[in-house]
């Protein structure tokens, strides 16, 4: 089965304070990992999707990176509006298009 | 403005009192799906379509009916509703398989 397990829980940054957060997984076989940022009340909203070990991707302060058995998302001098639950899923190659996810790592950067 | 719309945003039923979530997405996206939240269990994929008149249970298909008629548009019905199944529901679309999944707004569902 499936597995993805997101840590810390709960994260609380100074503005500026660079930190990251873990993704670690099980999957018969990866077709993607996806990183989601989800604002309270609101649908998840995409960032990154990542297909093989090695790969990054980067956007304004976020940066994701994946091996066989984690992905990171490195987030460089927060700030405020980055404060959100960030949410890793997934997707197996076999059948579907189910994303498992995990629980979320809930982030929130003060001034 | 591509996106995906679900309606009613908020709803407060009965058990047993039979409901459907309307789901419509204008990306022309091959796949739907439908996922719920709940505190400490994540979201979970419900039912998802692969393209119109396909089908397939997801994890927790329990309980939830859906069909896909058209491709834009994907209900999930609950025929009987439980209080187990008060949630945050989110319907999601993407192009194909390995695509990222477009969220819609979610509904929230209280079952009394």
């Amino acid at each position: 089965e499936d597995q993805v397990t997101q840590s810390p829980e709960a994260l609380r940054l100074q503005e500026g304070e660079s930190s990251s957060l873990n993704c670690s997984y099980t999957v018969s076989g990866l077709r993607g990992l996806f990183w989601y940022r989800q604002d309270p009340g609101k649908g998840p909203e995409f960032l990154f999707t990542l297909y093989s070990a090695g790969e990054e991707k980067e956007k304004e302060r976020l940066k994701a990176t994946l091996t066989k058995k984690e992905s990171f998302l490195h987030i460089t001098a927060p700030k405020p509006e980055d404060s959100a639950t960030y949410l890793c899923a997934v997707q197996a190659a076999g059948g579907g298009n189910k994303l498992t996810f995990g629980t979320g790592t809930q982030l929130k950067v003060e001034l | 403005e591509a996106q995906v719309t679900q309606n009613p945003r908020y709803l407060i039923t009965v058990t047993g009192k039979k409901l459907t979530v309307t789901c419509s997405q204008n990306m022309n996206h091959e796949y739907m799906s439908w996922y719920r939240q709940d505190p400490g269990l994540g979201l979970r994929q419900i039912y998802y379509s692969m393209n119109v008149e396909v089908t397939d249970k997801g994890d927790v298909p329990e309980g939830y009916k859906v069909s896909r008629k058209e491709k834009r548009n994907f209900p999930l019905i609950l025929e009987s509703p439980s209080p187990n199944q008060t949630s945050l529901y989110f319907c999601a679309s993407s192009q194909g398989r390995g695509n990222e999944q477009f969220f819609g707004p979610g509904t929230r569902l209280t079952v009394l």
